[in-house]
This record gives structure tokens, sequence and C-alpha cells, in this order.
């Protein structure tokens, strides 16, 4: 089957240490994008991917690094400088065809707490 | 600058009457605006979307959305709630795709049905 996969689903990482998320998809889909849930705020972008070997931030990049070096995968890597990273991050896909415009396939979340 | 506001954090309904969730936006142009269902600990899952035409649209499980351009609303309804339907409901919103090809989502509403 289809869809998006996104490991581990749950994550405790000590303050000062990167970690990363891992996002793949066998949807063939091109756009791909990072999003961060926190109780009462919602979805928040962090980053998005049209094509592979380019992304561009999001509204909340800061803290945060990906990569797109192959259209099935998009790590997220949650660095020291992210200040409070504790949270619910979601991956995403989007095919590019117009009828499809805007319906998102998401994976399973992972949740991650810093301790 | 693109936003969606969801005015109640929670809507509580008895299992059996109708519902609605409340959604509006604001955007310079023709936006597209969406629906999509949150279980706990799950990623999203779109619902339905309206681009153009009828400004009644129809989704899965029974669920439809009103757009109404003069009051800048999308709200979502089902005529019958079901305690299955107990979910978080995010409204989200875009310019036309293409242009950014991102969403910008609500804060979410809690959807409690009661038995």
């Amino acid at each position: 089957d289809g869809g998006i996969t996104q490991s581990p689903k749950y994550l405790f990482r000590k303050e000062g240490q990167n970690v990363t998320l891992s996002c793949e998809q066998n949807l063939n889909h091109d756009a791909m994008y990072w999003y961060r849930q926190d109780p009462g705020q919602g979805l928040r972008l962090i980053y998005y991917s049209q094509i592979v070997n380019d992304f561009q931030k999001g509204d909340i990049a800061e803290g945060y690094s990906v990569s797109r070096e192959k259209k099935e995968s998009f790590p997220l890597t949650v660095t020291s400088a992210q200040k409070n990273p504790t949270a619910f991050y979601l991956c995403a896909s989007s095919a590019p065809r117009q009828s499809m415009a805007g319906e998102l396939f998401f994976g399973e979340g992972s949740r991650l707490t810093v301790l | 600058a693109q936003s969606v506001a969801q005015p109640e954090d929670q809507v509580n309904v008895a299992e059996g009457n109708p519902l609605t969730v409340k959604c509006t936006y604001s955007v310079s142009g023709n936006p597209y605006l969406f629906w999509y269902v949150q279980y706990p600990n799950r990623g999203l899952q779109f619902l339905l979307k309206y681009i153009t035409g009828d400004n009644l649209v129809k989704g899965s499980y029974g669920f439809e959305a009103e757009f109404n351009k003069s009051q800048t609303s999308f709200h979502l309804k089902k005529p019958s709630a079901l305690v299955s339907d107990s979910a978080l409901y995010f409204c989200a919103v875009t310019l036309p795709w293409g242009a950014t090809n991102k969403l910008i989502f609500g804060t979410g509403t809690l959807l409690a049905v009661q038995p």
C-alpha cells in the first residue's frame, strides 16, 4: 500500500543533542512538507520541498534543517539551536496534479520529547 | 497575509444531532479551502475542499461544508453526528495551488460527540 512512513514514532532527546526524524513516501509525490503541532497552536510549517534538491523555509524554520536528495525521502533534523523542540512532528506529501491541489497525505507523526 | 480562524476550541454535541464546526478565513484573491480531521496520536486526513463552483461541498464520512464568500466562512457540517466523529478538526486555506503549494492551518476544534 502506498503511504508515508515516519520514524521513530516516539523519541526522547537530551538537551544539546541533534536528532533526525525520518519521512519516506512511496506515493511518487513531488512535494513534501514538515509541520510541527503544539496544543492550541494547530500546525505550523517548518520546511517544504516541491522538487528533489530544492526546499524552502516555512514559518518556523529556525533550529531545523532538511535535505531532499531523493524524491522518496525528506528527513528533518532538529538541532540543538531549536529552543523548544518538544512537539508532535508531521510529515506530508502532495501530488502534482491540479485536481488534487491541497490534498495533503500525512504520516502518523513523530513525538519528540526533550528531557 | 493569509490566515484562518477557528473560533471554538471545542464543540460538544449529542449523537444524532446536527453539528457545525466554524471556520473563517482571511486571504486576498480566491482561496482554496479545506477541512482535515485528526484522531488521537495520528496524522491528519483530508475530508473535503472548496476550489470553485457550488458553495456546498460534500466530503468523506457524510461531512459537508458551505463556502460563504461574503462572510469569508467555510463551516463544516454534518446532519447527524456519530460518537466516532469525535476528533480534532482543522480548517486550512491556501492561495490557488501553484502559487505557493502550501496550506495554512487553523488552530483546530475538538469535536466531542456524546452518546
